[in-house]
């Protein structure tokens, strides 16, 4: 298995709900990452995991919240957004540190839109 | 903060060469590494670059030079599909990677 998986594909949520989105690999990968990207940019650091144990939180607010249940399974639990955080918001896995040297793998995202 | 750029666009004729480029001012470096997005996909991970010079892979090969912190992407024989998005991406640490403002690349005929 050489993919990371995530759902939903779509989500539409208004800005009183609580979402949350899966990401799944099955590649022994420790590192674990949370980009959002939104139309026409480059993907944004959001989060990332190692070894199961968040090492990196790049000013996200807190409505955005992390977990990494164990090391396959990544979550991004939403609550409170606010419509300029509707986004293309991608998960990747790596090799750990410098083992990574063929790439980072990103999952097809999910595109989120809130109302 | 990470600065990472590249030219917005770039138009190039379906077999011809294109070399897209890429400076970066970086908090530390680890590598670097060319993606290509096409609309609506995730990003595909194309070539890495750890050490100074050229690294080549089929028709595409990449370029570094740590000194100058400069890396170009030197895409051959252009086709149609190669039309997407490039992003140069940088790693500062074990596993923090910033990616530069992409470079949307349109293939004419």
């Amino acid at each position: 298995d050489t993919e990371v998986t995530q759902t939903p594909k779509h989500l539409v949520m208004g800005m009183t709900n609580k979402k949350s989105l899966k990401c799944e690999q099955h590649m022994g990968h420790r590192a674990m990452y949370w980009y959002k990207q939104k139309a026409k940019k480059p993907p944004e650091l959001m989060f990332v995991y190692s070894y199961e144990k968040l090492s990196i939180n790049e000013s996200v607010p807190s409505r955005f919240s992390p977990e990494c249940p164990n090391s396959s399974l990544l979550n991004l639990h939403l609550h409170a957004l606010q419509p300029e955080d509707s986004a293309l918001y991608l998960c990747a896995s790596s090799q750990e540190g410098t083992e990574a040297n063929y790439g980072y793998t990103f999952g097809s995202g999910t595109r989120l839109t809130v109302v | 903060g990470q600065n990472i750029d590249q030219p917005t666009e770039m138009t190039a004729t379906e077999g011809a060469i294109v070399q897209i480029n890429c400076t970066y001012q970086t908090s530390g470096f680890n590598g670097l590494f060319w993606y290509q997005q096409h609309a609506g996909e995730a990003p595909t991970f194309l070539s890495y670059n750890v050490l100074d010079g050229l690294e080549e892979k089929g028709r595409f090969s990449s370029f570094l030079s740590r000194s100058k912190g400069y890396s170009y992407l030197l895409l051959k024989e252009l086709q149609m599909k190669d039309s997407a998005s490039y992003l140069c991406a940088v790693r500062t640490g074990a596993n923090n990677l910033f990616f530069g403002t992409g470079t949307r690349l349109t293939v004419i005929p």
